[in-house]
């Protein structure tokens, strides 16, 4: 069993279209995220959710729109996509808000032409 | 803001030799984490650093927290081909935890 699941793992789509990756997760943690790494490798924060409450919302644009059913999903709805979001987007996962362990999701590579 | 820094970016070493990563914040840190990102993989939990000064060792690899909670390291004894990949620091200072910028490590045999 996987603990953190994405979908899909790779996505290529045009510019201007609207997409979404979904993300679960089966350890009965309180808090998820969703990380954005570019080709750098840097490794982004984008938004935090506890309990299906939004904790984090970093600096990013308004096209991007998390939304948590319940605690154990969290998915990622992108509008108008743009070249320069193609990125690996990581889901992970940890206990609680304060950070323990995080566990991440095996990534999904988005990638805009 | 809250910055943390991680040098070197890459490090090229052969089979055997050591292998140290340095990772410094810009704030007092309530605890660091340490992630190993294989190429193609995703992160991996290594370790949390918690307390002023601790070390943590697991088999070859050896973690620090500074006195003053704001930098660490990561040294990687006798490394192997299977250590290959890239490592981060993840430091919490307040409300979030910022990843560095990453260490990737290639190892030739």
């Amino acid at each position: 069993d996987t603990a953190v699941s994405q979908t899909p793992k790779y996505l290529v789509t045009q510019m201007g279209n609207d997409k979404s990756i979904k993300c679960e997760q089966n350890l009965g943690h309180d808090t998820m995220y969703w990380y954005k790494q570019d080709s750098k490798k840097f490794l982004k924060i984008m938004f935090s959710y506890n309990n299906k409450e939004l904790i984090i919302n970093e600096t990013v644009p308004n096209r991007f729109s998390p939304k948590s059913p319940d605690k154990a999903h969290l998915n990622l709805h992108i509008n108008s996509l743009e070249l320069g979001d193609s990125a690996v987007y990581f889901c992970a996962s940890s206990q609680d808000s304060v950070r323990t362990e995080a566990f991440f999701g095996q990534g999904t590579r988005l990638t805009v032409v | 803001g809250q910055q943390v820094m991680q040098i070197p970016q890459y490090q090229h070493v052969q089979e055997g030799e050591d292998f140290t990563t340095y990772c410094n914040s810009s704030t007092t840190l309530s605890n660091i984490q340490w992630y190993k990102q294989r190429p193609g993989g995703h992160p991996v939990f290594l370790i949390q650093l918690v307390k002023s000064g601790e070390v943590k060792k697991q088999k070859r690899l050896t973690f620090q927290f500074g006195e003053a909670k704001k930098n660490s390291s990561l040294h990687i004894t006798a490394t192997q081909t299977t250590d290959v990949g890239t490592y981060f620091c993840a430091g919490r200072g307040g409300f979030k935890t910022i990843f560095g910028a990453g260490t990737r490590l290639f190892v030739k045999a």
